[in-house]
């Protein structure tokens, strides 16, 4: 069965640091990969995600992920963080039962100090 | 204007109660989903459809029933809510499933007491 795991519940980055997120995926075969984020109080934004392709993808507000798959991971990063960058952020992967759904992550709660 | 609309926001029901959260898309998107968001379960899908009079489970279905009559309409009943169900539900619709971006409802907070 596929899953994601997203090993740190809050990460804190100083303003204008260079920020990640970590995930790492559980799947057989080829991943779908995304990361949404959530603000207070909002349902999720789609940010970005893998099919196929660059291992790099970019992504809305500046935010990029890089595919590893020998490592199994999605690391969401972005090269200076804004103050506005704190919310909740979710890794997803594609259900690979033949349902066209989402498995979401756990979610890591960002905070960027001013 | 377009977008996925949930109502209500806020609900506060009994135990043993049957409530029915709404959601409403424009974009006459296939699929629409049903998710709940709980601390340290991040989000868990309830129940799913591909397309209007199609729906099946999710990851957590059990206390809950879906109908699609419509593409648009994606309503999710509790027929006998628990406190478990307390939770914050969040409805999405996307135009190809898992495959292309899902739009998300601002929630419903739902609380059993």
């Amino acid at each position: 069965a596929q899953s994601v795991a997203q090993p740190e519940d809050q990460v804190n980055v100083a303003e204008g640091n260079p920020l990640t997120v970590k995930c790492t995926y559980s799947v057989s075969g080829n991943p779908y990969l995304f990361w949404y984020v959530q603000y207070p109080n909002r349902g999720l934004q789609f940010l970005l995600k893998y099919i196929t392709g660059d291992n790099l993808v970019k992504g809305s507000y500046g935010f990029e992920a890089e595919f590893n798959k020998s490592q199994t991971s999605f690391h969401l990063k972005k090269p200076s963080a804004l103050v506005s960058d704190s919310a909740l952020y979710f890794c997803a992967v594609r259900d690979q039962t033949g349902a066209n759904n989402l498995f979401f992550g756990t979610g890591t709660r960002l905070t960027v100090i001013p | 204007d377009a977008g996925i609309t949930q109502s209500p926001r806020y609900k506060i029901t009994e135990t043993g109660r049957q409530v029915t959260l709404m959601c409403h898309q424009t974009w006459s998107h296939s699929y629409m989903f049903w998710y709940r968001q709980d601390l340290g379960h991040g989000l868990r899908l309830i129940y799913y459809s591909a397309a209007a009079d199609i729906t099946d489970k999710g990851e957590v279905p059990d206390g809950y029933v879906v109908s699609r009559s419509k593409t648009e309409n994606f309503p999710l009943t509790l027929e006998s809510a628990t406190r478990s169900q307390t939770s914050v539900y969040f409805c999405a619709s996307s135009s190809q499933g898992a495959v292309t971006e899902a739009f998300f409802g601002q929630g419903t907070r739902l609380t059993v007491v």
